[in-house]
């Protein structure tokens, strides 16, 4: 079975500099999606980004990029620039295509970005 | 864009008493549909996913049930609460009928209060 294992709970960072959240999977499959979701206070799930198992490219969204390592099976995230509304739960989750269309999540990590 | 409504917002109800949490998706159809529970400061549980209509999969048994009366509505239910039920609901959807399509949207959840 899949697994998502995000090691660090919570992290704080001064407000412009630039954080990195970790992120680790298990799974035996070959072509899948990883995603970060952003739950900030008001609760609501945002994608942040999507990465495709398949492209050696790493997936960038303005401030927001990854570091892909598939054989490590590693998929951290990067926020350049961090703002304050970058303060939320940050969610790593793991998609295989199958007849359920699943998520997995990992535990998540609370960022907090400090004036 | 689809966008996922859920009902209420808030609730707060009695040990034994009954549940009934709306959730409704516009601007897609045939969606996956899925109900995740979200307990406090912990990480995304999901309870129940849904294909197509009357189609509903259970991930932890518990005293908790769901429903897909349509394409495009998910009830989750119960008939009697317990405390450790109290928690934040989470409906989402991704896009089902064979699409290729990976990444979830989430409504803006149900805080439930169990008292």
């Amino acid at each position: 079975a899949q697994t998502v294992t995000q090691s660090q709970p919570e992290m704080s960072v001064q407000e412009a500099e630039t954080v990195t959240l970790s992120c680790t999977y298990d799974t035996s499959e070959n072509n899948y999606y990883l995603f970060w979701y952003k739950q900030p206070p008001s609760r609501q799930m945002i994608l942040v980004i999507r990465q495709e198992a398949y492209k050696q490219q790493n997936a960038t969204e303005n401030r927001f990029s990854v570091n892909f390592q598939k054989a490590a099976k590693s998929f951290s995230l990067k926020i350049s620039d961090s703002q304050l509304g970058d303060t939320a739960m940050y969610f790593c989750a793991f998609f295989r295509r199958d007849r359920d269309d699943k998520i997995i999540f990992g535990k998540g990590t609370r960022l907090h970005i400090l004036p | 864009s689809q966008t996922i409504h859920q009902w209420p917002a808030t609730l707060v109800q009695p040990v034994g008493s009954p549940l009934s949490l709306e959730c409704t998706v516009e601007g897609t159809s045939n969606p996956n549909l899925y109900w995740y529970r979200q307990a406090a400061g912990r990480g995304l549980q999901l309870l129940f996913y849904s294909v197509g209509i009357g189609q509903i999969s259970s991930e932890v048994p518990q005293n908790l049930s769901a429903s897909r009366p349509q394409d495009r509505q998910f009830i989750l239910s119960s008939k009697k609460l317990l405390l450790s039920d109290s928690g934040f609901y989470l409906c989402a959807c991704s896009r089902g009928n064979g699409q290729l399509v990976s990444e979830q949207f989430f409504g803006p959840g149900t805080r439930l209060t169990v008292l």
